[in-house]
């Protein structure tokens, strides 16, 4: 595809609710991040992935938080009993390999809980 | 925790006049990036520099960067509208994937 995508792009959830973020990085690249951006902040890291391994989740605020890409493509961000903290905007991006290179990333999904 | 952190916050500026903005960091790096971000869209990235460079252009873009003190600044020329965003650094410290952002410098171009 032309660049990250990520879907939904908006999603309003009730405390308590579990939701599901999906997004689908540049074809090819190896390296996926997802990042947590709150409002007036930069984002902050969340989890990355090489392929299919997470060889880095420090940065899930809580094991509420969990990320999986099973096939080394798409991966899925999940909240679980979404609480009002958890309202932020979550980014995606990729990159051909970690370090140095560029990072792409997506429009990002704008999570408010209510 | 965020490691760079940006100055000022926020800058108003007049189309066709010269933007400044500042960033500090924590710790020991292997490269900076700077990020565009514009309402409503992720984020772009504008321009890299790695440690042992002091001064990139790219276009309108000039970034420079000093070790000893730990700081870098991207200035942006002959503004135009279309720059009004928010700018992020963005540092890899030495062998880590991770990017660390600061809170970001609002950048406002009135026409």
């Amino acid at each position: 595809g032309a660049g990250v995508s990520q879907s939904p792009r908006y999603k309003v959830a009730k405390r308590g609710q579990d939701v599901a973020l999906r997004c689908d990085p540049i074809s090819g690249h190896v390296s996926l991040f997802w990042y947590q951006q709150a409002l007036g902040q930069g984002p902050e890291f969340l989890t990355y992935f090489q392929n299919e391994a997470q060889l880095d989740k420090s940065g899930l605020p809580s094991d509420r938080f969990f990320a999986e890409r099973p096939e080394g493509s798409v991966s899925t961000l999940k909240i679980q009993r979404t609480q009002q903290e958890d309202s932020a905007v979550y980014l995606c991006a990729s990159s051909l390999y970690s370090g140095e290179y560029e990072q792409y990333f997506g429009p990002g999904t704008r999570l408010t809980v209510t | 925790s965020q490691q760079g952190e940006e100055d000022p916050q926020a800058l108003s500026i007049q189309e066709g006049e010269n933007a400044t903005m500042n960033c500090s960091y924590k710790t020991s790096i292997n490269n900076l990036q700077w990020y565009r971000q514009n309402s409503g869209r992720g984020l772009v990235h504008l321009i890299l520099i790695r440690s042992n460079e002091r001064e990139k252009h790219s276009g309108r873009l000039r970034v420079t960067l000093d070790t000893s003190k730990k700081s870098s600044s991207l200035l942006i020329t002959a503004s135009r509208a279309a720059d009004t965003a928010s700018y992020f650094c963005a540092t890899d410290p030495t062998n880590d994937y991770k990017l660390s952002f600061g809170a970001g410098t609002t950048v406002t171009v009135r026409a």
